[in-house]
C-alpha cells in the first residue's frame, strides 16, 4: 500500500501557484519523496524527487519538512494544461531496490481559467 | 526527446482469447516495467524485468500473464486467456537504474476484454 496520504482533489486559479501537500509520517531515512502526475489517462509523468533538501526544477518545487514526514510540491504558475491527478510517492532509491512504483489515489487537482 | 512507445492503442478482444501488448523503451535503458490502472483505480505494479528475466511481479501478475524482450528494442505483456477483469490501461515504463531517478512511461494500451 501507498505510504504516502494525499488530499483527493484541490482547485486552483490559472496562472497562480498550486501548492499540493503529501504526508509521508511514517518515511524512512533512506526513502526518497518523488511527484509524478498523470494527465487525463496518460502514462504517468514524473516531475520531480528529493530526499530532505528543496529541490527546484523546471517544472516545479519541492518542499519538505525538516522531519521528512510531509512535504508539499508547487507549481509556481499554474496553467489548464496542468490540470491532472498528481501522485507523491516514497520510494528507497538504492541498488538494492526493486524500482517499482507504488501509486495511492492522488490529488486531482484542477486549474480554472 | 526519447520516448516509450506502445502498440495498439486500444485492443478489443474476446474473453479467453491471448493477447499481446507491445512496448519499445527508450534505448540505453535497463529496467522495464509493466503497470495496468484499472478504470478509475488506481496504477498498479504488474512486473519489472532486467538482464532478460523478471526481478519482481505482483500477485496481480499470475501464471496467465508473461513478459519477454524477443529482440534488442521491444518488451512485450502476454495475457495467455483474458478475463473480463483484466480489461484496463495497460502502461509500460523504462528506466536507466533500478534505483535513483524517473521511470518513463509510454501513453499506454486500452485493453477491452468482451
Amino acid at each position: 500500500d501507498a505510504k504516502t496520504t494525499q488530499p483527493t482533489s484541490m482547485d486552483c486559479a490559472e496562472g497562480r501557484a498550486a501548492n499540493l501537500p503529501c504526508n509521508h509520517s511514517t518515511i524512512s531515512g533512506n526513502e526518497y519523496v518523488y511527484w509524478y502526475r498523470q494527465i487525463h489517462s496518460q502514462g504517468p509523468q514524473y516531475i520531480i524527487h528529493g530526499l530532505k533538501n528543496n529541490e527546484t526544477n523546471e517544472m516545479a518545487s519541492l518542499i519538505i519538512t525538516e522531519d521528512r514526514k510531509s512535504s508539499t510540491l508547487i507549481l509556481p504558475h499554474a496553467t489548464l494544461r496542468d490540470t491532472a491527478v498528481y501522485y507523491c510517492i516514497v520510494r528507497v532509491d538504492y541498488g538494492g531496490s526493486q524500482g517499482n512504483l507504488i501509486f495511492g489515489k492522488g490529488t486531482k487537482l484542477s486549474v480554472k481559467p | 526527446e526519447p520516448e516509450v512507445t506502445q502498440t495498439p492503442s486500444h485492443q478489443v478482444t474476446q474473453m479467453g482469447q491471448e493477447v499481446i501488448l507491445r512496448c519499445v523503451p527508450i534505448s540505453n535503458h535497463l529496467y522495464f516495467y509493466w503497470y495496468r490502472q484499472i478504470l478509475g483505480q488506481k496504477v498498479e505494479f504488474l512486473v519489472s524485468f532486467y538482464n532478460n528475466e523478471i526481478s519482481e511481479k505482483s500477485e496481480i501478475f499470475d501464471d496467465q500473464f508473461s513478459v519477454e524482450r524477443p529482440d534488442g528494442s521491444n518488451f512485450t505483456l502476454k495475457i495467455r486467456s483474458t478475463k473480463l477483469e483484466d480489461s484496463a490501461m495497460y502502461f509500460c515504463a523504462s528506466s536507466l537504474s533500478r534505483g535513483l531517478g524517473e521511470q518513463f512511461f509510454g501513453p499506454g494500451t486500452r485493453l477491452t476484454v468482451l
